[in-house]
């Protein structure tokens, strides 16, 4: 079966546009995560969907960044005003049984 | 807040050594602890799990047991492959939050030479 899914795999952007990174969970999933893998911070927990509603934004570093999840499946990460200190891979997780958690091959971000 | 400390490495290793690679965690009540792989140009996997005290993950040769006692879930492999060469996290996740967020350490990248 397909595994989870992220576009773009690369994205490259000028410092203050809007970008948007999508993830397609394994299907049936409920539960999504975003985290950020960057060489500094380790890799960081952003958001947590359960279906669509997000309980769990603690890890939304500032306002800017901000994600939706729609009909239970797809969700899209937005970051606007992109800063340097963005740059980082992005990474979304998938899950139907507590702790067991699948990771898509993530979205690398540069912001030039 | 819960959090992750591992050996950060790198590990360079021969071929059949031993491996360890320690990993120890703070947290409230009773998390899941993990070890997640990522191998060169691909994302990443779990490797193994325990969900309580004393549980034994074990999975391609590695293994890992759950010491509530001493907060550690030590990664151990009797004898590395070149095809092991790869980042290793150690992680944890309990409810807090809201979530079952997975809170991973920094990494440990080992390096298995022929």
């Amino acid at each position: 079966g397909a595994g989870v899914s992220q576009s773009p795999s690369n994205k490259v952007t000028e410092k203050g546009k809007d970008v948007e990174l999508r993830c397609d969970p394994i299907s049936g999933h409920t539960a999504l995560y975003w985290y950020r893998q960057s060489l500094g911070q380790g890799l960081e927990f952003l958001i947590y969907f359960q279906g669509n509603s997000a309980p769990d934004k603690s890890g939304l570093p500032s306002d800017r960044f901000s994600a939706e999840r729609t009909g239970g499946s797809v969700s899209t990460l937005t970051i606007q005003r992109t800063q340097q200190e963005d740059s980082a891979v992005y990474l979304c997780a998938s899950s139907l049984v507590v702790g067991q958690q699948y990771f898509g091959p993530g979205t690398r971000l540069t912001v030039t | 807040g819960n959090s992750v400390t591992q050996m950060e490495g790198p590990v360079t290793l021969s071929e059949e050594a031993f491996l360890t690679i320690n990993c120890t965690y703070t947290a409230t009540g009773y998390p899941s602890l993990f070890w997640y792989v990522q191998y060169p140009g691909e994302g990443l996997q779990l490797l193994l799990k325990a969900t309580k005290a004393d549980d034994k993950g074990s999975n391609k040769g590695f293994e890992a047991t759950y010491r509530k006692e001493t907060t550690s879930f030590h990664l151990e492999k009797g004898s590395v492959q070149v095809s092991d060469s790869a980042v290793y996290f150690c992680a944890l996740s309990g409810p807090q939050g809201g979530s079952e967020k997975l809170v991973f350490g920094k990494g440990t990248k080992l390096t298995v030479n022929p």
